[in-house]
């Protein structure tokens, strides 16, 4: 009864070589949101979708893209990794995105990048 | 800039202790606190939620604080179990309409049988 579900659970690239990673929920979520987060630190937030509309932090580089083709998918592009883009990458939904609403994470997926 | 700070950034217990784990954040203009649990490898599990007009939250034998004025949050474990051995973080969810979550870099808990 997995309801965030992350795939791979463990992606090897090399640098400069172009990587999705996929998300997926079974609780028909609104909201979709992509963490990045490096060995001992904080999540941090990269972007999130509010159905289809997307919603970039500031200080996300442009390497990372993501696109949400249907309420249970979304995916996060790397363009091209370098060494610093090694890290744990955490999907998670919420209904609606308000304060009333937890996040529910997926298991994440771990990138390395050679 | 909101800041969350977690401390101790590790804590080892004997089996059956009562323990606290400390949070503080910076900007006292939020719509609430969660407390995660993550193990290692994996993903978030939330554990509570306490809204900004809430005082505590209690689930089981944990219990988590918020004073919001003075920026600090605390997150009560009962009865420690080896069990509950992982990284427990600490995350403040403020922005209005472009509401998000402000992460601590967490407590790496031990509990030693």
């Amino acid at each position: 009864d997995a309801m965030v579900i992350q795939n791979p659970r463990y992606q090897v690239t090399q640098f400069g070589k172009p990587v999705t990673l996929s998300c997926s929920q079974t609780l028909n979520h609104n909201v979709m949101y992509w963490y990045q987060q490096k060995s001992s630190q904080a999540p941090k937030l990269l972007f999130h979708y509010y159905d289809k509309d997307f919603n970039n932090e500031a200080d996300t580089p442009d390497n990372f893209q993501s696109r949400r083709p249907n309420t249970s998918f979304c995916f996060l592009d790397i363009r091209s990794p370098g060494l610093g883009d090694a890290a744990m990458y955490l999907c998670a939904t919420s209904r609606v995105g308000t304060y009333t609403d937890t996040q529910y994470f997926g298991p994440g997926t771990r990138l390395t990048v050679l | 800039k909101q800041e969350v700070t977690q401390i101790p950034a590790a804590l080892s217990v004997p089996e059956g202790e009562n323990l606290v784990l400390n949070c503080s954040f910076t900007d006292s203009a939020i719509y609430n606190l969660q407390w995660f649990r993550q193990d290692p490898g994996k993903g978030l599990t939330s554990l509570l939620l306490i809204q900004s007009s809430q005082r505590e939250q209690t689930s089981g034998r944990l219990n988590a604080s918020l004073d919001k004025s003075s920026g600090r949050s605390t997150l009560y474990i009962a009865a420690s179990q080896p069990g509950d051995s992982a990284t427990y973080l600490c995350a403040v969810g403020a922005g209005g309409s472009n509401y998000k979550l402000t992460f601590g870099k967490g407590t790496l808990l031990t509990v030693n049988p």
